[in-house]
């Protein structure tokens, strides 16, 4: 049963416009959350992550928002751009524990 | 700066050949991990090292050993291979976290592995 779960396998958007990923979780122990970026014939990269403590954290395009009571969150890309496609992963840990779970992977495709 | 190598970078293994997949960091990170990645399940944890000498096992560690002799090494290892191992593997590193906040792993570029 996965305990991450990203429902969108793919996303398409045009240049310019906001890209939005969804993620669940259904673990209450989680609490620490983080987004990686996957080109392929890479290795994933850190993009942002964000604690329960808190509901948004922002850098630069990026947000991501957390709703702790739906055990959901979510990744914001403002302005949308070509160098975006690629696929995201939402990941979750335990407070003091470095071990990640991750979701399936969103497939970005941004359009010019 | 390499960050983290993993070697090789592709492999065709029989069933029931053994290999070693190579993973090396030069960050002086202490936490090492080994995913595997599968279509739609996203990456899985198969074995991780909190420090040089020690091992645990995550989620998916059967048909699988590992050791970390070095700290700047994490070798994984499949003793008789089997086509449900065919996967791309990514090796990973990072430091411990501290309170509410985790160190990001930094990732290899992967080894993708075929068992025929």
């Amino acid at each position: 049963d996965q305990q991450v779960k990203q429902n969108s396998p793919s996303l398409s958007v045009q240049e310019g416009r906001i890209s939005i990923l969804n993620c669940d979780y259904t673990n209450s122990m989680f609490d620490y959350f983080l987004w990686y970026k996957k080109y392929p014939a890479e290795g994933p990269t850190f993009l942002i992550s964000i604690s329960s403590i808190k509901d948004k954290n922002e850098d630069g395009r990026f947000t991501v928002f957390l709703n702790k009571s739906a055990k959901h969150l979510s990744l914001h890309i403002v302005p949308s751009q070509p160098g975006d496609s690629a696929v995201y992963f939402c990941a979750a840990s335990k407070a003091a524990g470095n071990k990640l779970t991750f979701g399936g992977g969103t497939r970005v495709l941004v359009k010019p | 700066n390499a960050g983290v190598t993993q070697t090789p970078k592709f492999r065709v293994l029989k069933t029931g050949q053994s290999m070693t997949l190579l993973c090396a960091q030069d960050m002086n990170h202490e936490y090492m991990y080994w995913y595997r990645q599968d279509p739609g399940m996203g990456l899985r944890l198969i074995h991780y090292s909190v420090g040089e000498g020690t091992t645990a096992k995550g989620e998916v560690p059967d048909g699988y050993n590992v050791s970390r002799l070095k700290k700047q090494n994490f070798l994984l290892g499949l003793e008789s291979a089997a086509p449900s191992q065919t996967s791309v593997y990514f090796c990973a590193s990072s430091n411990p976290g501290t309170g509410l906040s985790n160190q990001p792993q930094h990732f290899g570029d992967g080894t993708r592995l075929s068992i025929l």
